[in-house]
């Protein structure tokens, strides 16, 4: 069974602060994504990664892949109150012929306070 | 921007009655998915529905689930006999490409309630 995990489930900070949060796996992806996920609302996609090492920017938003495609990050720079949400990563299975479907991750719930 | 809408918001209903989940995808998507969230627990996969039929189902969508894309629209999500253990927000998603290929676009969900 393959396992995403997420660290740290929860993270309060205040605005202006930095932060990173991990997705782990042992694992390996095809590609892994990053969701946000507002209360009441759907996942909604922040971005994918494919690439081994891929780094990927989003405004304040660094995501990167591990080299060996089984672990993730994302650092936020300078956190603002408006990006107090739910982040999940979902891991892409791909077994070839078949239709791959995610993997998710439990997330990491951040607060950020004015 | 276009999105995926899913109808009704909120579902109650009494253990051992059928539930019928609807979802209109993003009209040019091909992939159809099920997942659903347990509260407090992670978001897993159902099933995935391609070209008009499941192209992929997990351990939890046994015989009780079954989907089904009746016109050009509509993809539903039918559980024909209820648990308690059902309760939990259930999200349709489309994808243009199957995933993990192509990112997939959620609706913001149907919370159901088996009572």
């Amino acid at each position: 069974t393959q396992l995403l995990e997420q660290s740290p489930q929860f993270l309060s900070i205040q605005e202006g602060e930095n932060l990173t949060v991990y997705c782990n796996s042992s694992s390996v992806f095809s590609s892994l994504q990053w969701y946000r996920q507002e209360p009441g609302e759907g996942p909604v996609l922040l971005v994918t990664v494919v690439t081994g090492g891929e780094v990927k920017k989003l405004k304040r938003l660094t995501f990167q892949f591990g080299d060996a495609r089984k672990d993730s990050s994302l650092h936020i720079t300078a956190a603002q109150p408006g990006d107090t949400g739910l982040y999940l990563c979902a891991g892409g299975v791909d077994y070839g012929g078949s239709q791959g479907n995610l993997i998710f991750g439990k997330g990491t719930k951040l607060s950020v306070k004015p | 921007e276009p999105e995926v809408t899913q109808t009704p918001s909120h579902q109650v209903t009494q253990m051992g009655q059928e539930v019928i989940l609807r979802c209109v995808p993003i009209s040019n998507h091909l992939y159809f998915y099920w997942y659903r969230q347990i509260l407090g627990q992670k978001v897993e996969f159902l099933v995935s529905f391609y070209n008009n039929e499941i192209s992929e189902k997990s351990e939890i969508f046994d015989d009780q689930f079954s989907v089904e894309r009746p016109d050009g629209s509509n993809f539903t999500l039918k559980i024909r006999s209820t648990k308690l253990e059902d309760s939990a927000m259930y999200f349709c998603a489309s994808s243009v490409f199957r995933a993990p290929d192509s990112p997939l676009h959620f609706g913001n969900g149907t919370r159901l309630t088996v009572t």
